[in-house]
């Protein structure tokens, strides 16, 4: 079946670091939805990505979908402490399976 | 216009005994998903539903789960027999026509099994 594999598992950073989760799936999708988790919190949508090599951006986050539609990343340049969360991609084929998410902490 | 409303927030029960967990989606949303989450772990994908159909189970375990999502009212996640196991978070969101909308997630029920 399809599967969405995310890395880095955790990832803490000092703030004004930059920070980069990938995503890659086993078949070819649809497309790919990011959503962030706070801690104790409820996933919340951030992006959707459709065409092949498209690229979104939103202040600092920057989200890829590759050319085969099979990987995704975001990018989130100089992160600041209310960027902390799980980060978690998404992707649709017959049905939306997400990744195990990144966790990421920030040091101020 | 109210988001996901899923309730009971905490739910506790004792071994063998029955959850249900139930789940109103955004109003106009007739796909409604449930996942559970682990502490620390990520979303796994239980059952995916839309009104009175189940399109896709594959992720519920064979025995002891279901879901349904009635004409009227809202959707239900039923755990018989719970065991210690059973214990996470369960998320529900919905999304509206159009396979591949977002997702909106309601705020889960956290189930603790004694």
């Amino acid at each position: 079946g399809q599967q969405v594999m995310q890395i880095p598992q955790y990832q803490h950073v000092q703030e004004g670091e930059d920070f980069t989760t990938y995503c890659n799936s086993s078949t070819t999708l649809s497309n790919i939805q990011w959503y962030k988790q706070r801690p104790g919190g409820h996933p919340v949508f951030l992006i959707q990505l459709v065409k092949s090599g498209e690229v979104k951006k939103q202040k600092r986050l920057t989200f890829q979908f590759g050319e085969a539609k099979k990987n995704s990343s975001l990018h989130i340049t100089a992160t600041q402490t209310t960027d902390v969360g799980t980060y978690f991609c998404a992707g649709l084929n017959n049905d939306m399976r997400f990744g195990a998410g990144t966790r990421l902490t920030v040091k101020p | 216009n109210a988001g996901v409303m899923q309730n009971p927030r905490h739910l506790v029960r004792r071994r063998g005994q029955e959850a249900r967990l139930r789940c109103s989606p955004m109003k106009g949303h007739s796909h409604v998903y449930w996942y559970r989450q682990l502490p620390e772990e990520g979303l796994k994908f239980m059952v995916y539903l839309q009104k009175e159909n189940i399109i896709d189970e594959s992720g519920m375990p064979k025995e002891r789960f279901s879901a349904e999502f009635p004409k009227e009212g809202p959707s239900i996640l039923r755990i018989q027999q719970v065991v210690r196991g059973d214990s996470a978070a369960y998320f529900c969101a919905s999304s509206p026509p159009g396979h591949g909308s977002p997702l909106h997630f309601g705020n889960g029920t956290r189930l603790t099994v004694t």
